[in-house]
């Protein structure tokens, strides 16, 4: 089975700028779970969508949002970037039903200039 | 509020010791307990517990999980340069569909 895509793979943007990230699950996952991790705060969880709906979402202003298309696959937007918002961006799939364990994609390296 | 510490928070040791990492929570109503390794890209996965007392087994490196004392450990026996990262721990609860981390212990083993 082919892993977990994530594109694009690096970014840079200025402040202020938006931006869209895009995650693609194992096939047959329907979970995706967005997490941010950064050297001081580590690996934190933004949301979970599964079939196309937001289960859950964590402690993140609402500039961060994402949706979940029909297929499975996940983006994730922010809007007005901050200095701040410079981390890498992971996404985590996996059945979503009963316990089963999440795979990571390769991240997005996003820096805001 | 749900919380999973891990320590140490780095650890360096000579190829061929063994270690412990460590892991505690507190979280409601405890779902599973994954641990995953972390170089210089996504973390992998290593193992999942959900019950106490079994030991998951992967080479040398195992793990175990006691859901009285809400901990866990991984240990990695005769440890190679290979094993440096940074091992991470996540706790799911159940019914909230998100996996709360710890901030890791880095792992560095000389050659």
């Amino acid at each position: 089975k082919a892993g977990v895509t994530q594109t694009p793979r690096y970014l840079i943007k200025t402040r202020g700028q938006q931006v869209t990230l895009s995650c693609s699950p194992i096939s047959g996952h329907r979970s995706v779970s967005w997490y941010q991790q950064t050297p001081g705060q580590g690996l934190q969880f933004l949301f979970e969508y599964f079939s196309e709906t937001q289960r859950n979402k964590g402690n993140f202003p609402g500039r961060f949002s994402g949706r979940q298309f029909s297929n499975s696959r996940s983006e994730m937007n922010v809007s007005t970037l901050e200095l701040g918002d410079s981390a890498l961006y992971l996404c985590a799939t996996n059945s979503g039903q009963g316990t089963d364990t999440q795979y990571f994609g390769p991240g997005t390296r996003l820096t805001v200039l | 509020e749900d919380k999973v510490v891990q320590s140490p928070l780095s650890l360096v040791v000579h190829e061929g010791d063994t270690v412990t990492l460590n892991c505690s929570y507190e979280v409601t109503n405890f779902r599973s307990l994954l641990w995953y390794k972390q170089e210089k890209k996504a973390p992998t996965f290593l193992f999942m517990l959900t019950s106490s007392g079994i030991e998951k087994k992967s080479g040398r490196l195992s793990s175990i999980l006691d859901k009285k004392e809400l901990f866990s450990i991984l240990n990695i026996t005769a440890t190679q340069t290979g094993d440096s990262a940074v091992y991470l721990c996540a706790v799911e609860a159940a019914g909230t569909y998100k996996y709360i981390f710890g901030t890791g212990t880095r792992l560095k083993v000389l050659a």
